[in-house]
């Protein structure tokens, strides 16, 4: 019962360098969403999902681009990497018949550091 | 912007006592709900309250929701060490999940 698992865990990039964070959930979740955690700063939401097909911004999208690849899968690419993207990210999802009132379920999180 | 605001940042206690944390937010909501997060690990899901709800119960876990005022407020009786961890409150509106800065709950044995 893997629920929702994020690859890699650590990565480390020399700014201007490129990446995809994977993440995938095998709870047959409808909505998926990637939020980027700063010190001080709380969750702030980059992306979401709330179907096979639909991507939204959230509050930070800029400089991140995502793929919802299937149901499944749940990708989160920075085409040019900037220090200022160093941060803790983390995949989450929710909702099997409905995503409205139901709790989100977080991965491990992918620490990234941009040098 | 954050939709929700925690209050207080930190708080210390000792075991045994009660811990109570506020979160504050701006828009309309169709739900609030509390997260929990230990050092290092992803956010684990402690308790839902619907806009049209006023309080929760769940274990040791009390929620109540001020839709007027736009206010949350978690309450944990009879804290543990265990329970030493990050506390978010997050709103949804309309599939769109937003969470506060946290509060930082160091319970000392």
């Amino acid at each position: 019962n893997a629920g929702v698992t994020q690859t890699p865990k650590f990565q480390v990039l020399k700014t201007g360098q490129s990446m995809t964070l994977q993440c995938a959930q095998d709870m047959n979740h409808n909505s998926m969403y990637w939020y980027r955690q700063d010190p001080g700063m709380g969750l702030r939401l980059i992306y979401y999902s709330a179907s096979e097909g639909t991507t939204d911004k959230g509050e930070v999208p800029n400089g991140y681009n995502v793929s919802r690849l299937n149901k499944r899968e749940f990708s989160l690419r920075l085409e040019s990497a900037a220090p200022s993207q160093t941060s803790v990210y983390f995949c989450a999802s929710r909702g099997r018949d409905r995503a409205y009132n139901s709790p989100l379920h977080f991965g491990n999180g992918t620490r990234l550091t941009v040098t | 912007s954050q939709q929700g605001e925690e209050d207080p940042q930190a708080l210390s206690i000792q075991e045994g006592e009660n811990a109570t944390m506020n979160c504050s937010y701006k828009t309309s909501i169709n739900n609030l709900q509390w997260y929990r997060q230990n050092s290092g690990r992803g956010l684990v899901h402690l308790i839902l309250i619907r806009s049209n709800e006023r309080e929760k119960h769940s274990g040791r876990l009390r929620v109540t929701l001020d839709t007027s005022k736009k206010s949350s407020s978690l309450l944990i009786t009879a804290s543990r060490a265990a329970d030493t961890a990050s506390y978010f409150c997050a709103t949804e509106q309309n599939n769109d999940m937003r969470f506060g800065a946290g509060t930082r709950l160091t319970v000392k044995p």
